[in-house]
């Protein structure tokens, strides 16, 4: 089973440009999270997808954040303007809704971005 | 505010020395708890899901329990290649809540 594919890998830009993160969940798994990551921190939700509806994106940075899933599979988030507090890890997850085990998600590698 | 606390931040340990990492959460009405285990540069892979107080669960030299204020993660004997991090979460609504982990380094 392939499991969630990320990409860029790395990424570095200057504060105030953008960037754009894209991620393929596990094949079948309605459910996609986009998460923060920061140094020495647990991974911290930025927007939840249940096919291509937003769940819950209480703490997106919404003037600065967005993230989009066409179609119910592939996921990008953006960053316009990147600010240097926006340096992090961000990591895609994936999951298939069946009571409890919406919670067990399957995580991609993750997308290493600083900004300079 | 919902918390999940880990302790201790940081652990190192020799080749073989047994030892166990806490966490402790304050949410109401748990649902389960989870742990999970993310080597450097990679993101974290689930290892566990306990249900309900009083459950235990095991994989190789891991032994994960419950209580109804915290869980603990047994590691037995372990090995350099158990070096990690190692975090624990709760649900929370339709999401979930993960602590800062602990850095557990294995000695040679």
């Amino acid at each position: 089973e392939a499991g969630v594919a990320q990409s860029p890998r790395y990424k570095i830009i200057e504060k105030r440009q953008s960037v754009a993160f894209w991620c393929n969940p596990i094949s079948g798994h309605a459910t996609l999270y986009w998460y923060q990551q920061i140094l020495g921190q647990g991974p911290k939700l930025l927007i939840q997808f249940q096919n291509n509806g937003v769940v819950d994106d209480s703490q997106l940075p919404k003037d600065r954040f967005s993230a989009e899933r066409l179609k119910g599979v592939d996921s990008t988030l953006k960053i316009q303007p990147a600010k240097l507090e926006d340096s992090a890890v961000y990591l895609c997850a994936s999951s298939f809704p069946q009571g409890l085990e919406t919670y067990e998600q399957y995580f991609g590698p993750g997308t290493r971005l600083t900004v300079t | 505010e919902d918390q999940v606390t880990q302790s201790p931040e940081a652990l190192r340990l020799q080749e073989g020395e047994s030892s166990s990492l806490n966490c402790s959460y304050t949410v109401s009405g748990l649902r389960g708890l989870f742990w999970y285990r993310q080597d450097p540069g990679k993101g974290p892979e689930f290892l566990f899901t306990l249900y309900s107080a009083g459950e235990e669960k095991e994989k190789e030299r891991l032994k994960a329990t419950l209580t109804k204020k915290e869980s603990f993660l047994h590691i037995t004997a372990p090995k350099p290649e158990d070096s990690a991090t190692y975090l624990c979460a709760v649900p929370r609504d339709d999401k979930i809540i993960f602590g800062k982990g602990t850095r557990l380094h294995i000695l040679p």
